[in-house]
């Protein structure tokens, strides 16, 4: 079955570098979206992207954040300027159709900001 | 906010046995979706269950919905210790809203 991949699966940074999440969703998928998970806490929404351009954000998706798809598999997640608080597992996921249905997560990337 | 939240926080049961988890939201929905997440891996969607549907099977998996009490509830029936996992339901106000999962249900099934 076609899956989401991440990359990487750890990233250790230091407050205030910047990091860039990777993810190459399904194939013939055309919606995107970022949510992340605090250890032990609800799975919360970052972004949506669609045709390349952002379809909703989250008041957590500040100007420290932003996406990319830099061709046509990738689809990033940049961090500028990262913070403690920014340490969580990010999800990435694709789904064929419009409508927030049946979404394909990712295994996700433990970011640890120290 | 449309949030939803699951009951209980964890449960723990026999193999063999039923698993129900249920899950409460505050505004109208579209649909209502049940994910599963392992240890430490992505979410894996089980079910969707739309707003004029009431009841809906796949499997060993049972969800129902009841909009006027803004609930939903997903049974496991005959439950395997592979079924050990967070178990969240996730709803959307309409087809353009984002996805908003719950905190979960932690269900551990002995073997």
């Amino acid at each position: 079955e076609p899956e989401v991949t991440q990359t990487p699966s750890h990233q250790v940074t230091q407050m205030g570098q910047e990091v860039i999440l990777r993810c190459v969703p399904i194939s013939n998928h055309l919606y995107f979206y970022w949510y992340r998970q605090i250890l032990g806490q609800k799975v919360e929404f970052l972004v949506s992207f669609y045709n390349n351009e952002i379809s909703e954000k989250s008041e957590i998706f500040d100007d420290q954040f932003s996406v990319e798809r830099p061709d046509g598999s990738n689809f990033t997640l940049k961090i500028r300027s990262t913070k403690l608080e920014d340490s969580a597992m990010y999800f990435c996921a694709s789904s064929e159709t419009r409508g927030y249905e049946k979404l394909f997560f990712g295994s996700g990337t433990q970011l640890s900001v120290l | 906010s449309q949030q939803g939240e699951e009951d209980p926080q964890a449960l723990s049961i026999q193999e063999g046995e039923n698993a129900t988890m249920n899950c409460s939201y505050k505004t109208s929905i579209n649909n209502l979706q049940w994910y599963r997440q392992n240890s430490g891996r992505g979410l894996v969607h089980l079910i969707l269950i739309r707003s004029n549907e009431r009841e809906k099977h796949s499997g060993r998996l049972r969800v129902t919905l009841d909009t006027s009490k803004k609930s939903s509830s997903l049974l496991i029936t005959a439950s395997r210790a592979a079924d050990t996992a967070s178990y969240f339901c996730a709803t959307d106000a309409s087809g353009n809203t984002p996805l908003v999962f719950g905190k979960g249900t932690r269900l551990s099934v002995i073997a």
